[in-house]
């Protein structure tokens, strides 16, 4: 089952943060974030693996509630280059496949 | 990361025909998939080609209708027969490379008339 992601679309200014939540119905090994620009492939961001870890890279960063089956990216002090269309991927125990969730659209504004 | 190259990059097809899509990575891997994204859609996962195997398809995916062959560590295709105009999609190949980090090639932009 596709994970499902919140909020479907945010809209923010330049400096502003963000937060988009990724949610499982089924156990999970690991969570990707991948970034999505309009006509481009989606761009690996980071991988959280199997033990409630948290990552960052530059003012982005993310978590991953292994528990909840719940994963949230954290955009901090937004730049207009992080418009664009994130996705989840899902990992589940025992697949070496990814599911993607529904996407959340991200619109900075200067 | 990873080089991949897809070709071709976009096509307009009748309907009933079929369109095969080359994916070529700049180095071995191990597994390759295919993935379908309809506009402003999220990706589907069509199947996982691994080099020497038969293809795993995804539910809702048939070999008959999106053949797939791997003859190397390099490549891959993949068929879209039989096209009709919802077969209309961007098709998307993309490899693991790394502990668990898949890349992605920049897609076949595919419509069906």
């Amino acid at each position: 089952q596709q994970p499902v992601q919140s909020p479907q679309a945010v809209i923010l200014r330049e400096g502003e943060d963000a937060v988009i939540n990724c949610s499982s119905s089924k156990a999970l090994y690991s969570v990707h974030w991948y970034r999505q620009k309009h006509g481009e492939a989606p761009v690996f961001l980071m991988i959280l693996l199997k033990g409630g870890e948290q990552k960052g890279h530059d003012k982005i960063s993310a978590s991953f509630n292994e528990k909840k089956q719940q994963s949230s990216l954290y955009l901090t002090a937004s730049q207009l280059s992080y418009s664009g269309t994130y996705f989840c991927g899902t990992e589940g125990l025992g697949t070496d496949k990814l599911i993607f969730g529904t996407g959340t659209r991200l619109q900075v504004f200067p | 990361s990873a080089v991949i190259s897809q070709k071709p990059s976009r096509d307009i097809c009748q309907r009933g025909t079929s369109l095969t899509i080359q994916c070529q990575v700049d180095s071995q891997v191990t597994m390759m998939f295919w993935y379908r994204q309809q506009p402003g859609q999220s990706l589907t996962l069509i199947a996982t080609a691994n080099q020497g195997s038969e293809a795993t398809y995804e539910s809702g995916f048939v070999i008959d209708k999106f053949p797939i062959s791997r003859p190397n560590l390099t490549f891959s295709t993949l068929t879209v027969s039989n096209m009709s105009p919802e077969d209309s999609s961007i098709y998307l190949c993309s490899v693991e490379r790394g502990p668990y980090e898949q890349y992605f090639g920049p897609g076949t932009r595919l419509t069906v008339t």
